[in-house]
């Protein structure tokens, strides 16, 4: 049981650049989310899913698009790099009611 | 809108004493409650949480909290700090529409 696993673990990327993040979970959870989190802000929720083929937007959404074909897998796709997306990335996953099972995060500069 | 407030940026504690980090929450409807905690370089650990039932929650490491409806308030406590215990604390709420909203931590450092 792997839990919430993320790749990649670091990133470099020039402004304009798209990528995606991956996440997978192996529980079987319905609910997945990914933050990021920057200095004195806290974690700040991005986008969020509540099972395959459903999602929907958090706090800060605009760069990112997500997609959820499967239970297992939630990609966080940023379209076009800038400068301002330079953050750690967290995805994590919950069963409804229980607590969140985070990931290991990716570390993400644009320059 | 949800929302929780974490007062105090860092707290500074002598290992061996009693440890408190604070946290405020705004909700409609009845939250849930979690602490979370992280050590540099990692991802975010659960500490424990309240749903419902008993005001004082135990959870991992020693750590307890004490859910207060008429503060509106969930603060983390530990009897007896530990210099391992100096992290970054992160209290949530969620109002069960499973959009969890964090608070922008509270860094704890307990001296030797």
């Amino acid at each position: 049981n792997a839990g919430v696993t993320q790749t990649p673990k670091f990133q470099v990327l020039k402004t304009g650049q798209s990528m995606t993040l991956q996440c997978a979970q192996d529980m079987n959870h319905e609910y997945m989310s990914w933050y990021r989190q920057d200095p004195g802000m806290g974690l700040r929720l991005i986008h969020y899913s509540v099972g395959a083929g459903i999602t929907d937007q958090g706090e800060v959404p605009n760069g990112y698009n997500v997609s959820r074909s499967t239970t297992e897998d939630f990609p966080l796709r940023l379209l076009s790099a800038a400068p301002s997306q330079t953050s750690v990335y967290f995805c994590a996953s919950r069963a409804g009611g229980s607590e969140q099972y985070f990931g290991p995060g990716t570390r993400l500069t644009v320059t | 809108a949800q929302s929780v407030a974490q007062p105090e940026d860092q707290v500074n504690v002598a290992e061996g004493n009693p440890l408190t980090v604070k946290c405020t929450y705004s909700v409609s409807g009845n939250p849930y409650l979690f602490w979370y905690v992280q050590y540099p370089n990692r991802g975010l650990q659960f500490l424990l949480k309240y749903i419902t039932g008993d005001n004082l929650v135990k959870g991992s490491y020693g750590f307890e909290a004490e859910f207060n409806k008429s503060q509106t308030s969930f603060h983390l406590k530990k009897p007896s700090a530990l210099v391992s215990d100096s992290a970054l604390y992160f209290c949530a709420v969620d109002s069960n529409d499973y959009k969890l909203s964090f608070g922008a931590g509270t860094t704890v450092t307990v001296r030797a």
